[in-house]
């Protein structure tokens, strides 16, 4: 299995503009995680859904920020408008039946 | 909300000697995941620790399981230069599916 794939990889935008960050799950698990990390705040969970439903997503920092997982194997994360605190590196991650975590390589966001 | 806590915050060591990373929980721990990340990447799974008692190994890296202590420590033996990186344990908070994570441990090691 070609694990967690999370696309771009960078991502540099500025201020005002749209960003999607994408993420194709491992095929078969049943949990989606995206988190954001930050030298101040560490990892925190953003949303996770559970077999494409969201479960979770009090971690969402406000309406400017969106989560879709339209089927088993696509989720995009999705920020309108950007702000320059919102860069971060952004991670997906799936687990089948919460037994194991398995994370993508991240997308590094840089709002100007 | 629950709370996990990593010490030291970091670490630099000399070349084969060893090491040990704690994590604490502000409450009952349900299984403790141990990561390891090299800066710029993802997080690799290194090990998971489901009962209280529990003990596993990989190669020099052996991780233990406190229920009581609500704690979990990650012990190096005679690192070397790739065991470098941020350590970070993670554990699920009560029965929700996701993880959350310590603030991380960073390791190096100089030859």
């Amino acid at each position: 299995d070609a694990g967690v794939i999370q696309s771009p990889r960078h991502e540099v935008t500025e201020m005002g503009q749209e960003v999607t960050l994408r993420c194709k799950p491992i095929s078969g698990h049943d949990y989606l995680f995206w988190y954001r990390q930050t030298m101040m705040r560490g990892l925190e969970l953003l949303i996770y859904f559970n077999n494409n439903v969201p479960i979770d997503d009090s971690g969402m920092p406000e309406d400017r920020f969106s989560a879709k997982m339209p089927n088993a194997s696509f989720s995009t994360l999705k920020i309108q408008p950007s702000e320059p605190r919102d860069s971060a590196v952004y991670f997906c991650a799936s687990s089948f039946h919460r037994s194991s975590y398995t994370f993508g390589s991240g997308t590094r966001l840089t709002v100007v | 909300s629950q709370e996990l806590e990593q010490s030291p915050q970091s670490l630099i060591v000399q070349e084969g000697k060893n090491l040990t990373i704690n994590c604490t929980s502000s409450k009952t721990l349900y299984g403790l995941y141990w990561y390891k990340q090299k800066y710029g990447e993802g997080l690799i799974f290194l090990m998971m620790l489901q009962k209280g008692g529990e003990e596993k190994s990989h190669e020099k890296i052996t991780a233990k399981l406190d229920e009581k202590k609500q704690q979990s420590s990650l012990h190096i033996t005679a690192s070397q230069p790739s065991h470098a990186g941020i350590y970070l344990c993670g554990a699920p908070p009560g029965s929700q599916g996701n993880l959350i994570f310590g603030k991380g441990t960073k390791l190096s090691v100089k030859p």
